[in-house]
């Protein structure tokens, strides 16, 4: 089975600059996750779709960053403009829909902004 | 958000067991506890989840007492390639949505 997909794996910007993320969910998983992992900490949930819908963006910097799902599958997230703070690895997950399902997580994009 | 607590660093040599214990004092009842195990440059994995007792699958051992406000994840015989960090989370009964990881616990196996 095709785990989550990620691209790119690495990307640099200057600061002010945009950038867009992309995300390819496992086959089947109704819900996809964006999260955010600032180095040493634990990853943050920047936002969580319900196929093309969002079940919740309350953590997501809405003035510079923004995701969609336009057609319940693919995912991408988008940083404009870029803040040195942002320099952070962003994770993308998937899961099934119902109790106690796990999320599987792609390897994440790591984003260096200069 | 659902929190929970843990050390935030353990050192174990290799082949010995290494316990982590995970406080949550106020969980909810229909939470379940999850584990997730994550090395570095890669996203977290699922590794183990329960509600009461004792569960245990090919990796590790999950026990989690009657009052549920604490849980161990138990690594037996533990290698090098078990250097990661272990995150200890409460899952809601609706599902993995708005998983909080914390900073977890960073596992260190010596030779």
């Amino acid at each position: 089975e095709a785990g989550v997909a990620q691209s790119p794996r690495y990307k640099i910007i200057e600061k002010r600059q945009s950038v867009a993320f992309w995300c390819n969910p496992i086959s089947g998983h109704a819900t996809l996750y964006w999260y955010q992992q600032i180095l040493g900490q634990g990853p943050k949930l920047l936002i969580q779709f319900q196929n093309n819908g969002v079940v919740d963006d309350s953590q997501l910097p809405k003035d510079r960053f923004s995701a969609e799902r336009l057609k319940g599958v693919d995912s991408t997230l988008k940083i404009q403009p870029a803040k040195l703070e942002d320099s952070a690895v962003y994770l993308c997950a998937s899961s099934l829909t119902g109790p106690n399902t796990e999320a599987f997580f792609g390897q994440g994009t790591r984003l260096t902004v200069v | 958000l659902a929190k929970t607590t843990q050390p935030i660093s353990m050192d174990s040599y290799e082949g010995q067991e290494v316990n982590i214990t995970c406080s949550h004092n106020n969980i909810a009842t229909n939470d379940y506890i999850t584990w997730y195990q994550q090395f570095p440059s890669q996203g977290p994995r699922f590794i183990i989840q329960g509600y009461k007792t004792k569960v245990t699958n090919e990796v590790a051992s999950l026990f989690i007492p009657a009052d549920r406000k604490s849980s161990t994840l138990s690594l037996p015989r533990v290698s090098l390639s078990d250097t990661a960090v272990y995150y200890c989370l409460r899952l809601p009964k609706t599902g993995a949505n708005n998983l909080f990881f914390g900073t977890g616990t960073r596992l260190t196996v010596i030779p």
